[in-house]
């Protein structure tokens, strides 16, 4: 079982570009979780997906920023049209049900830098 | 909101020293607590968690923390560290039902051999 995997593990875009950030959550496992730690600061909850769906997104900036988990491949976390304030390292994490935090499977982590 | 607060941002011991990291959280109802650690260039793994019955919890690696629901608190401790503890410490918190974490700022902790 290779755990949870993110690509890119660091990523450079010019403000205006586009960030997409990757993640295969474990085998077998149905609910990704997306978190962001800007410099300094803990990790935040951005966003909750199940296949297909999107759970919590309360944690998700209003603009620029969406996420998906199709049903076939990686959960993709998308910042459009980035600014340097997105500059952060991205966690992903997985698990296999909804009702307890303590299955829940980090990946390394994608950090993006926004020159 | 919940919030979680790690006191100290970074701490430095010699190895064999005893460890204590501070966690406080701010919600007063039934929460359940975590203690994660990234290893330099590593995920975060799972140190231990604490959901319901003894409040001295026992994690990997030999270390321990313990709930006092009166202070709203959740340290970390390890009696004798060694060099390769060197990583960064999360405490974590979330209200049972809610999937989501809210996780303190990290305490990073580094030991010389």
């Amino acid at each position: 079982n290779a755990g949870v995997m993110q690509n890119p593990r660091h990523l450079v875009r010019r403000r205006g570009q586009e960030a997409r950030l990757r993640c295969s959550p474990m085998k077998g496992h149905s609910h990704v979780y997306w978190y962001r730690q800007l410099p300094e600061e803990g990790l935040k909850f951005m966003v909750y997906l199940q296949k297909e769906n999107i759970i919590d997104e309360s944690g998700m900036p209003k603009e620029r920023f969406s996420a998906e988990f199709p049903k076939e491949g990686p959960s993709i976390l998308r910042i459009q049209q980035v600014v340097r304030g997105d500059s952060a390292a991205y966690f992903c994490a997985s698990s296999e049900g909804v009702s307890t935090n303590e299955k829940l499977f980090f990946g390394s982590g994608t950090q993006l830098s926004v020159l | 909101a919940q919030s979680v607060s790690q006191h100290n941002h970074h701490v430095i011991l010699s190895e064999a020293a005893s460890l204590e990291l501070g966690c406080n959280y701010s919600y007063g109802g039934t929460v359940n607590l975590f203690w994660y650690v990234q290893y330099p260039g590593q995920h975060l793994q799972l140190l231990l968690k604490y959901f319901s019955g003894d409040p001295l919890v026992k994690g990997i690696k030999g270390f321990e923390a313990e709930f006092i629901k009166s202070k709203f608190s959740f340290n970390l401790r390890k009696p004798s560290v060694q060099w390769s503890d060197t990583a960064e410490y999360f405490c974590a918190v979330n209200d049972p039902g809610f999937q989501k974490l809210v996780f303190g700022t990290g305490t990073r902790l580094l030991v010389s051999p």
